[in-house]
């Protein structure tokens, strides 16, 4: 398995724009999870998805982020507008079942100028 | 609410010697234990996991764990480091379900020869 896929690897915006990151999860998972790693507040969980429904929101932190995940094999997560502190690196991740390990993607870099 | 404290931010070690990094949790129920490393530029790869039983884990890499309730606590150990073995581990703790996890800050391992 080619593990959970996130794109792009690295993307420069600036303020104001829409920016979209992408995750293919890991084929047959069910759980599918996005968190947020920066230096001042190291690793924190946006939004948990399980079965494609999100279950969990509770750390999106406001209404210019939102997620969706329209299948089993793809979700988004969206900003918009963009804003320079929101520069941090993105993780996916997902489980085959909500108590089951996470698997992490590679990341995407994002940084807002 | 839950969390997870490993108090050493940096740890430099010689190689061959023996590593221990320390990780506390608090949380009200039987948690769900992880250590995860990163490399630079990459993502968060699975070290070992503690889910119930026995409370010694066997990871990959040569790496161990050990939960004791009685301390909240869920150290890694390697009784001999290799320098590809530096890069920053990560414990953290699910909540709820085992992949939705709570992350402590981090240890940066430097491995000097």
């Amino acid at each position: 398995d080619a593990g959970v896929i996130q794109s792009p690897r690295h993307e420069v915006t600036e303020m104001g724009q829409e920016v979209t990151l992408r995750c293919k999860p890991i084929s047959g998972h069910n759980s599918l999870f996005w968190y947020r790693q920066t230096m001042m507040r190291g690793l924190e969980l946006l939004i948990y998805f399980n079965n494609n429904v999100p279950i969990d929101d509770s750390g999106m932190p406001e209404d210019r982020f939102s997620a969706k995940m329209p299948n089993a094999s793809f979700s988004t997560l969206k900003i918009q507008p963009s804003e320079p502190r929101d520069s941090a690196v993105y993780f996916c991740a997902s489980s085959l079942r909500a108590n089951t390990e996470a698997f992490f993607g590679q990341g995407t870099r994002l940084t807002v100028v | 609410a839950q969390s997870v404290t490993q108090p050493d931010i940096h740890i430099t070690v010689s190689e061959g010697a023996s590593l221990e990094l320390r990780c506390n949790y608090s949380y009200g129920a039987t948690p769900y234990l992880f250590w995860y490393v990163q490399s630079p530029g990459q993502g968060l790869q699975l070290l070992l996991k503690y889910f119930s039983g026995d409370t010694l884990v066997q990871g990959i890499k040569g790496f161990e764990a050990e939960f004791k309730r009685s301390q909240s606590s869920f150290n890694l150990r390697k009784p001999s480091v290799h320098w590809s073995d530096a890069a920053e581990y990560f414990c953290a703790v699910g909540t709820g379900t085992a992949s939705k996890l709570t992350f402590g800050t981090g240890t940066r391992l430097q491995v000097t020869l």
